[in-house]
Protein backbone atom coordinates (compact mmCIF):
# COMPACT_ATOMS: atom_id res chain seq x y z
CA UNK A 1 0.00 0.00 0.00
CA UNK A 2 1.49 3.49 -1.14
CA UNK A 3 0.78 5.84 1.49
CA UNK A 4 2.87 8.57 -0.84
CA UNK A 5 2.77 8.81 -3.87
CA UNK A 6 4.19 10.92 -6.70
CA UNK A 7 2.93 9.60 -10.01
CA UNK A 8 4.52 11.80 -12.53
CA UNK A 9 8.24 9.47 -13.10
CA UNK A 10 9.22 12.22 -14.64
CA UNK A 11 8.67 15.85 -15.71
CA UNK A 12 10.27 18.08 -18.57
CA UNK A 13 10.57 22.41 -18.11
CA UNK A 14 12.14 24.99 -20.00
CA UNK A 15 14.90 26.25 -18.28
CA UNK A 16 13.61 30.14 -16.70
CA UNK A 17 9.83 28.61 -16.43
CA UNK A 18 7.92 27.06 -12.84
CA UNK A 19 8.36 23.55 -12.37
CA UNK A 20 6.06 21.58 -10.26
CA UNK A 21 5.89 18.32 -8.86
CA UNK A 22 3.25 16.79 -7.21
CA UNK A 23 2.66 14.50 -4.00
CA UNK A 24 -0.12 12.62 -2.68
CA UNK A 25 -0.46 11.30 0.57
CA UNK A 26 -2.86 8.98 1.82
CA UNK A 27 -2.46 8.90 5.89
CA UNK A 28 -4.01 11.65 7.39
CA UNK A 29 -1.97 11.41 10.39
CA UNK A 30 0.90 12.33 8.76
CA UNK A 31 1.78 15.74 10.67
CA UNK A 32 5.52 16.41 8.76
CA UNK A 33 6.39 16.62 4.92
CA UNK A 34 9.49 16.36 3.36
CA UNK A 35 11.02 17.17 -0.08
CA UNK A 36 14.48 15.72 -0.95
CA UNK A 37 16.68 16.12 -4.13
CA UNK A 38 18.73 12.96 -5.65
CA UNK A 39 21.48 13.83 -8.23
CA UNK A 40 22.63 10.95 -10.11
CA UNK A 41 25.40 8.26 -7.66
CA UNK A 42 24.66 10.78 -5.01
CA UNK A 43 22.21 10.31 -1.78
CA UNK A 44 19.42 12.13 -1.56
CA UNK A 45 19.57 16.12 0.37
CA UNK A 46 17.41 17.66 1.69
CA UNK A 47 15.65 20.49 0.06
CA UNK A 48 12.51 21.71 1.90
CA UNK A 49 10.35 20.61 4.27
CA UNK A 50 6.55 21.93 5.39
CA UNK A 51 4.28 20.90 9.00
CA UNK A 52 0.75 20.13 8.65
CA UNK A 53 -0.05 23.48 10.80
CA UNK A 54 1.02 25.22 7.70
CA UNK A 55 0.06 25.18 4.46
CA UNK A 56 2.91 27.04 2.64
CA UNK A 57 6.10 27.55 2.90
CA UNK A 58 8.91 29.06 0.79
CA UNK A 59 12.96 29.16 0.80
CA UNK A 60 13.89 31.05 -2.03
CA UNK A 61 12.68 29.55 -5.56
CA UNK A 62 11.58 27.03 -3.60
CA UNK A 63 8.03 26.57 -2.42
CA UNK A 64 5.97 23.50 -0.80
CA UNK A 65 2.35 23.94 -0.87
CA UNK A 66 0.19 21.88 1.60
CA UNK A 67 -3.73 21.25 0.80
CA UNK A 68 -4.60 18.63 4.01
CA UNK A 69 -7.98 18.11 2.56
CA UNK A 70 -7.02 17.15 -0.68
CA UNK A 71 -4.40 15.29 0.88
CA UNK A 72 -2.08 16.67 -1.79
CA UNK A 73 1.15 18.53 -1.51
CA UNK A 74 3.57 20.56 -4.90
CA UNK A 75 6.53 21.83 -4.81
CA UNK A 76 7.11 24.90 -6.96
CA UNK A 77 10.80 25.73 -8.44
CA UNK A 78 11.11 29.28 -10.06
CA UNK A 79 12.57 30.11 -12.23
CA UNK A 80 13.96 26.21 -13.18
CA UNK A 81 17.44 25.98 -13.86
CA UNK A 82 19.75 23.53 -15.04
CA UNK A 83 20.92 22.45 -11.77
CA UNK A 84 17.53 21.64 -10.67
CA UNK A 85 17.80 18.26 -13.31
CA UNK A 86 17.43 15.57 -10.18
CA UNK A 87 15.45 13.18 -9.03
CA UNK A 88 12.52 14.95 -5.94
CA UNK A 89 11.35 12.84 -3.58
CA UNK A 90 8.59 13.37 -1.57
CA UNK A 91 8.62 12.38 1.63
CA UNK A 92 6.01 12.08 4.94
CA UNK A 93 6.06 11.31 8.65
CA UNK A 94 4.26 11.21 11.39
CA UNK A 95 5.62 11.53 15.31
CA UNK A 96 8.60 9.54 14.78
CA UNK A 97 11.11 9.26 12.73
CA UNK A 98 9.94 7.01 10.44
CA UNK A 99 9.64 8.85 6.95
CA UNK A 100 7.63 7.19 3.91
CA UNK A 101 8.82 8.15 0.81
CA UNK A 102 7.34 8.65 -2.81
CA UNK A 103 8.84 6.62 -5.84
CA UNK A 104 10.27 9.94 -7.04
CA UNK A 105 10.06 12.40 -9.99
CA UNK A 106 12.66 12.73 -12.37
CA UNK A 107 13.19 16.81 -13.34
CA UNK A 108 14.88 17.86 -16.21
CA UNK A 109 15.34 21.59 -17.10
CA UNK A 110 15.46 22.01 -20.65
CA UNK A 111 17.80 24.60 -21.59
CA UNK B 1 31.42 17.53 9.25
CA UNK B 2 32.14 15.08 6.93
CA UNK B 3 28.51 14.08 6.84
CA UNK B 4 27.48 10.59 6.48
CA UNK B 5 30.02 8.02 5.27
CA UNK B 6 29.46 4.95 3.29
CA UNK B 7 31.88 2.13 2.56
CA UNK B 8 32.08 0.60 -0.18
CA UNK B 9 31.10 2.57 -2.93
CA UNK B 10 30.50 0.14 -5.10
CA UNK B 11 30.62 -3.73 -4.69
CA UNK B 12 30.23 -6.65 -7.68
CA UNK B 13 29.83 -9.99 -5.89
CA UNK B 14 28.55 -13.21 -6.71
CA UNK B 15 25.85 -15.19 -5.62
CA UNK B 16 26.24 -16.91 -2.26
CA UNK B 17 28.78 -14.53 -1.05
CA UNK B 18 28.78 -12.59 2.16
CA UNK B 19 28.51 -8.84 1.75
CA UNK B 20 28.99 -6.15 4.73
CA UNK B 21 28.14 -2.26 4.09
CA UNK B 22 29.39 -0.45 6.45
CA UNK B 23 28.46 3.40 7.59
CA UNK B 24 29.78 6.05 9.88
CA UNK B 25 27.10 8.82 10.93
CA UNK B 26 27.47 12.41 11.51
CA UNK B 27 28.95 12.48 14.85
CA UNK B 28 26.58 13.08 17.75
CA UNK B 29 23.30 11.91 15.39
CA UNK B 30 21.63 9.72 17.72
CA UNK B 31 19.30 7.84 14.75
CA UNK B 32 20.87 5.86 12.51
CA UNK B 33 18.82 4.19 9.15
CA UNK B 34 19.28 1.76 6.46
CA UNK B 35 17.20 2.34 2.93
CA UNK B 36 17.61 0.36 0.21
CA UNK B 37 16.63 1.72 -3.42
CA UNK B 38 15.27 -0.02 -6.59
CA UNK B 39 13.81 1.07 -9.19
CA UNK B 40 10.77 -1.23 -8.52
CA UNK B 41 10.21 -0.29 -4.75
CA UNK B 42 11.61 3.57 -4.75
CA UNK B 43 13.59 4.06 -0.74
CA UNK B 44 12.85 1.32 1.65
CA UNK B 45 13.59 1.62 5.30
CA UNK B 46 15.40 -1.68 6.13
CA UNK B 47 15.80 -0.82 10.05
CA UNK B 48 16.55 2.31 12.00
CA UNK B 49 18.35 2.87 15.52
CA UNK B 50 18.11 4.78 18.42
CA UNK B 51 21.29 4.88 20.16
CA UNK B 52 22.85 2.13 18.73
CA UNK B 53 19.87 0.54 20.08
CA UNK B 54 17.32 -1.27 16.55
CA UNK B 55 14.11 -0.03 16.93
CA UNK B 56 12.41 -1.06 13.66
CA UNK B 57 13.98 -3.62 12.05
CA UNK B 58 9.97 -4.61 10.33
CA UNK B 59 11.38 -3.66 7.04
CA UNK B 60 14.42 -6.28 6.67
CA UNK B 61 13.51 -8.37 3.83
CA UNK B 62 14.54 -11.56 5.22
CA UNK B 63 16.94 -13.29 7.74
CA UNK B 64 20.11 -12.98 5.57
CA UNK B 65 19.95 -9.12 6.15
CA UNK B 66 21.22 -8.34 9.48
CA UNK B 67 22.30 -4.61 10.78
CA UNK B 68 24.57 -4.05 13.84
CA UNK B 69 25.26 -0.93 15.52
CA UNK B 70 28.34 -1.57 17.71
CA UNK B 71 28.64 1.92 18.93
CA UNK B 72 27.69 5.91 18.08
CA UNK B 73 29.79 6.36 15.13
CA UNK B 74 29.67 2.93 13.19
CA UNK B 75 26.90 0.62 11.75
CA UNK B 76 27.03 -2.48 9.57
CA UNK B 77 24.23 -3.98 7.12
CA UNK B 78 25.36 -7.50 6.26
CA UNK B 79 23.50 -9.61 3.65
CA UNK B 80 24.67 -13.57 3.97
CA UNK B 81 23.88 -15.61 1.69
CA UNK B 82 23.80 -12.56 -1.14
CA UNK B 83 21.46 -13.06 -4.01
CA UNK B 84 20.99 -11.35 -7.51
CA UNK B 85 17.81 -9.56 -6.19
CA UNK B 86 19.96 -7.75 -3.50
CA UNK B 87 21.20 -6.13 -6.17
CA UNK B 88 20.14 -1.99 -5.19
CA UNK B 89 21.72 0.71 -3.61
CA UNK B 90 21.79 0.74 -0.08
CA UNK B 91 21.79 4.21 1.52
CA UNK B 92 22.95 5.40 5.37
CA UNK B 93 20.81 8.11 6.81
CA UNK B 94 21.29 9.84 10.28
CA UNK B 95 19.48 12.21 11.79
CA UNK B 96 19.61 14.44 15.61
CA UNK B 97 16.53 13.85 16.99
CA UNK B 98 15.73 16.59 18.65
CA UNK B 99 16.84 18.85 15.58
CA UNK B 100 13.82 18.55 13.79
CA UNK B 101 12.96 15.54 10.67
CA UNK B 102 16.21 16.13 8.50
CA UNK B 103 17.46 13.08 7.49
CA UNK B 104 21.58 13.34 6.50
CA UNK B 105 21.99 10.66 3.28
CA UNK B 106 25.35 8.66 2.59
CA UNK B 107 26.80 8.99 -1.18
CA UNK B 108 25.35 5.04 -0.67
CA UNK B 109 26.44 1.95 -1.60
CA UNK B 110 26.00 0.35 -4.97
CA UNK B 111 25.82 -3.44 -5.24
CA UNK B 112 25.63 -5.83 -7.53
CA UNK B 113 25.29 -9.76 -7.14
CA UNK B 114 25.82 -11.80 -10.20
Amino acid sequence: DQQVKQNSPSLSVQEGRISILNCDYTNSMFDYFLWYKKYPAEGPTFLISISSIKDKNEDGRFTVFLNKSAKHLSLHIVPSQPGDSAVYFCAASYGNYQLIWGAGTKLIIKP
Amino acid sequence: DAGVIQSPRHEVTEMGQEVTLRCKPISGHDYLFWYRQTMMRGLELLIYFNNNVPIDDSGMPEDRFSAKMPNASFSTLKIQPSEPRDSAVYFCASILGTAGNTIYFGEGSWLTVV
